[in-house]
């Protein structure tokens, strides 16, 4: 079974331009949720969506928004980007029949912004 | 940070030897612990995870420990490789479906 798939690997963009990463869960998994790690932060949870919607949001700014697909892909959207949000993306999966499950990390979206 | 912490931001240990590397979470409502372990330019990779009804789970080399009294959990590798050498994270759901905490991070640096 293949894991979970990000595109693109690594991102440069410039401040106040927009982004969109993308990720292909686990074939059967329902949840995907986003995560930014930074050196400083650690892993920050972002959202969660579930069936198409957004179940769990962390403290970001409005910014920061996604979706999912009816076939659980999801897509994560940054806007007007900041030094700030360089960052590596990670998502990641999971079943999600309960609300204490292992979740399925993908290699991650290294962002860049000059 | 949140909640779960670690105590130790670097381990060095000598290749054979046992790792133990530490984790303090404050949250009384997590009732799932998960330990991960990142490579370098790979997403964090899952290794055990514990309920909490549990005290203790093994892996493969891996054994985890939970003590609720004190808040603390514990990761265990036996007879530590070089291939052990990564980043650990501990994490805990605190009932938040999808969402994780997690702590900083322990290096594990193995020497040969």
């Amino acid at each position: 079974k293949a894991g979970v798939t990000q595109t693109p690997r690594y991102l440069i963009k410039t401040r106040g331009q927009q982004v969109t990463l993308s990720c292909s869960p686990i074939s059967g998994h329902r949840s995907v949720s986003w995560y930014q790690q930074t050196p400083g932060q650690g892993l920050q949870f972002l959202f969660e969506y579930f069936s198409e919607t957004q179940r769990n949001k962390g403290n970001f700014p409005g910014r920061f928004s996604g979706r999912q697909f009816s076939n659980s892909r999801s897509e994560m959207n940054v806007s007007t980007l900041e030094l700030g949000d360089s960052a590596l993306y990670l998502c990641a999966s999971s079943l999600a029949d309960q609300s204490s499950e292992k979740l399925f990390f993908g290699s991650g979206t290294q962002l860049s912004v000059l | 940070g949140e909640s779960v912490g670690l105590h130790l931001p670097t381990l060095s240990v000598q290749e054979g030897d046992n790792s133990i590397i530490n984790c303090a979470y404050s949250n009384s409502a997590s009732d799932y612990f998960i330990w991960y372990k990142q490579e370098s330019g790979k997403g964090p990779q899952f290794i055990i995870d514990i309920r909490s009804n549990m005290d203790k789970r093994q892996g493969q080399r891996v054994t985890v420990l939970l003590n609720k009294t004190v808040k603390h959990l514990s990761l265990q590798i036996a007879a530590t490789q070089p291939g052990d050498s990564a980043v650990y994270f501990c994490a805990e759901n605190a009932n938040q479906g999808g969402k994780l905490i997690f702590g900083q991070g322990t290096e594990l640096s193995v020497k040969p």
